[in-house]
């Protein structure tokens, strides 16, 4: 099982739409994990760490499952401005984080 | 403030030449990282530094080296290009190991 698995895409949804995705870890002890977001040819950049019990930050949830090793993504009313690939980052041990290869988002208007 | 540096932006080089990257931070950050992104391949950890006069290996280590004399300052070094080493290259620092990296805009590197 790879470390951190996400799925490619793309999702292409129209302006409007709420969209999840999902990304799954292999390390129980894991801690710390993160959704970063890229826009093309640019560097990656944070978009909010992911809490136990689950966070929100505007149109932007994030949830963890321990349980099942998972962490997900939430964007409601997606924009435009949200058309970018989105990074699962996962804290393996110490000062390690694996990012996953992200998945890609299209909103179209 | 401007966070992560990194410089220069672009380089061409040919295959055998040297050349040095350097990355710098203005949030006090300790740590301190150098990651290449190849299409296809996420990101990868190439070295890292925990504190001032520290490094370490980080997961594609091989034909790099890294220093970091200065805490705000972490070099990345290539003494003999090789087209393999074509990539994107950003540079990241942190408050902590476990903690969320901030990230340069990033060296587009072309090995001919």
């Amino acid at each position: 099982r790879k470390e951190v698995e996400q799925d490619p895409g793309p999702f292409n949804v129209p302006e409007g739409a709420t969209v999840a995705f999902n990304c799954t870890y292999s390390n129980s002890a894991s801690q710390s994990f993160f959704w970063y977001r890229q826009d093309c040819r640019k560097e990656p950049k944070l978009l909010m760490s992911v809490y136990s019990s689950g966070n929100e930050d505007g149109r932007f949830t994030a949830q963890l499952n321990r349980a099942s090793q998972y962490i997900s993504l939430l964007i409601r009313d997606s924009k435009l401005s949200d058309s970018a690939t989105y990074l699962c980052v996962v804290n393996q041990a110490g000062t390690a984080l694996i990012f996953g290869k992200g998945t890609t988002l299209s909103v179209s208007s | 403030n401007a966070g992560v540096t990194q410089t220069p932006k672009f380089r061409v080089l040919k295959t055998g030449q040297s050349m040095t990257l350097l990355c710098a931070q203005d949030m006090n950050h300790e740590y301190m990282y150098w990651y290449r992104q190849d299409p296809g391949m996420g990101l990868r950890l190439i070295h890292y530094s925990v504190g001032e006069g520290t490094t370490a290996k980080g997961e594609v280590p091989d034909g790099y080296n890294v220093s970091r004399l200065k805490k705000q300052n972490f070099l990345l070094g290539l003494e003999s290009a090789a087209p393999s080493q074509t990539s994107v290259y950003f540079c990241a620092s942190s408050y902590s190991g476990g903690s969320g990296r901030f990230f340069g805009p990033g060296t587009r590197l072309t090995v001919l």
